[in-house]
């Protein structure tokens, strides 16, 4: 089963608000990824993050990994309707493989 | 611009049928991933390969499933007998070994009547 709590489960906001969403786990990741996933398309990476405490910006996208190495969050900053999606954590364990847990998934709508 | 393809985009089938899934990762990615999403469970990792060699297969009902690398620029994923509990998105993913990015194709819609 599933080991990562990610939230909310779906936002919907106005056309240039702020969006924030995280993953939390009972456990440790070396690793925290970052998707989006259009319908009908497979999962595109945002942002990778490899250090705890990173702090990562891909233009309106900004990641962080948690100090605890159990969390991460991701905002989005002025929204666009082009954000809409499901975004989705993964989490890595490097234990001899690579051990990747999702979280089940934030959907957005953003209405313009 | 490098991607992974993957084919069939989608199958339709009928329960007991032998379906085969087929995907090219990037060339230079070291490593590839089997995942298969529906709705109920989400992205669940089947499988795991780095170098071609099986490294975690333990997501993947051993029965029925089966998971290989002939070569680097092939991986491919076999259900037999296919059941309708299996229709679901299957993807794959590559990466570089230096580093634990993943990246995913467009997946293949599967559907077992």
């Amino acid at each position: 089963g599933q080991q990562l709590n990610q939230s909310p489960q779906s936002m919907f906001i106005q056309e240039g608000e702020d969006v924030s969403m995280n993953c939390t786990s009972s456990s440790i990741f070396n690793t925290w990824l970052w998707y989006k996933q259009d319908p009908g398309e497979g999962p595109v990476l945002l942002i990778a993050l490899y250090k705890a405490g990173e702090l990562t910006s891909n233009g309106r996208l900004t990641a962080q990994f948690g100090i605890t190495r159990k969390d991460s969050f991701l905002n989005i900053s002025a929204s666009i309707p082009s954000d809409v999606g499901i975004y989705f954590c993964a989490g890595l364990r490097n234990t001899g493989g690579f051990k990747t847990i999702f979280g089940a998934g934030t959907r957005l709508f953003v209405k313009a | 611009d490098a991607r992974v393809t993957q084919t069939p985009r989608h199958k339709v089938t009928e329960m007991g049928q032998e379906v085969t899934m087929r995907c090219q990762p990037i060339l230079g990615h070291n490593t590839v991933f089997w995942y298969r999403q529906t709705m109920m469970q989400g992205l669940e990792l089947l499988a795991y390969f780095r170098n071609r060699a099986p490294l975690d297969d333990s997501g993947m009902p051993k029965d029925r499933f089966s998971a290989e690398m002939p070569d680097a620029t092939l991986a491919t994923l076999k259900i037999q007998p296919s059941e309708p509990r299996d229709s679901a998105v299957y993807f794959c993913a590559s990466g570089p070994r230096q580093q634990e990015t993943q990246y995913f194709g467009p997946g293949t819609r599967l559907l077992v009547l």
